[in-house]
């Protein structure tokens, strides 16, 4: 029963490097999520998407880009990796009802550092 | 921004105490979610509460939600160490359908 599963758990780039980070859930969700973590503070969303084909602006979504594969995976995007997007990064999926979303479920994070 | 704050930001108490987190928000919502977070892991789902709600009990866990005040907070009865971790509490607006936000957060230690 894996849930939620990120890949790389851990990456290391050099400024300017890009690179994906894979995210897939086997609870058959509509709704997945990537968020970031840094030191001390709360998740801020980067990017959702709430169906197959479909994706929207989060609160930070500078400096990435996302793509809603299939149903199951959802990828997240550096293109030019800076400094600033050290962080840990979290992907999440939900099912949605009738007229609310539901809980999220999460991964166990992907630490990545720009140097 | 849809997400307030979370309030205390420290919580430091002695085992078998109870904890009390409020989280406050700034738009309406469809429901308010807890989330509880241990140290270098993802986050768990504690309880959701949709915005008709006003209180709902899961375990030792009390959340409460008053939409007039767009505050909620929850309470942890008969803390123990185990219960020691970060928690969050997150919102759907009612006007941004699966935008999940989440507050800074409370870090809560229970001391044996």
């Amino acid at each position: 029963n894996a849930g939620v599963t990120q890949t790389p758990k851990f990456q290391v780039l050099k400024t300017g490097q890009s690179m994906t980070l894979q995210c897939a859930q086997d609870m058959n969700h509509n709704s997945m999520y990537w968020y970031r973590q840094d030191p001390g503070m709360g998740l801020r969303l980067i990017y959702y998407s709430a169906s197959e084909g479909t994706t929207d602006k989060g609160e930070v979504p500078n400096g990435y880009n996302v793509s809603r594969l299939n149903k199951r995976e959802f990828s997240l995007r550096l293109e030019s990796a800076a400094p600033s997007q050290t962080s840990v990064y979290f992907c999440a999926s939900s099912i949605r009802t009738y007229s609310n979303t539901g809980e999220l479920f999460f991964g166990e994070g992907s630490r990545l550092t720009v140097l | 921004s849809q997400q307030g704050e979370e309030d205390p930001q420290a919580l430091s108490i002695q085992e078998g105490e109870n904890a009390t987190m409020n989280c406050s928000y700034k738009t309406s919502i469809n429901n308010l979610q807890w989330y509880r977070q241990n140290s270098g892991r993802g986050l768990v789902h504690l309880i959701l509460i949709r915005s008709n709600e006003r209180e709902k009990h899961s375990g030792r866990l009390r959340v409460t939600l008053d939409t007039s005040k767009k505050s909620s907070s929850l309470l942890i009865t008969a803390s123990r160490a185990a219960d020691t971790a970060s928690y969050f509490c997150a919102t759907e607006g009612k006007t941004s359908y699966d935008k999940v936000i989440f507050g800074p957060g409370t870090s809560l230690s229970v001391i044996p």
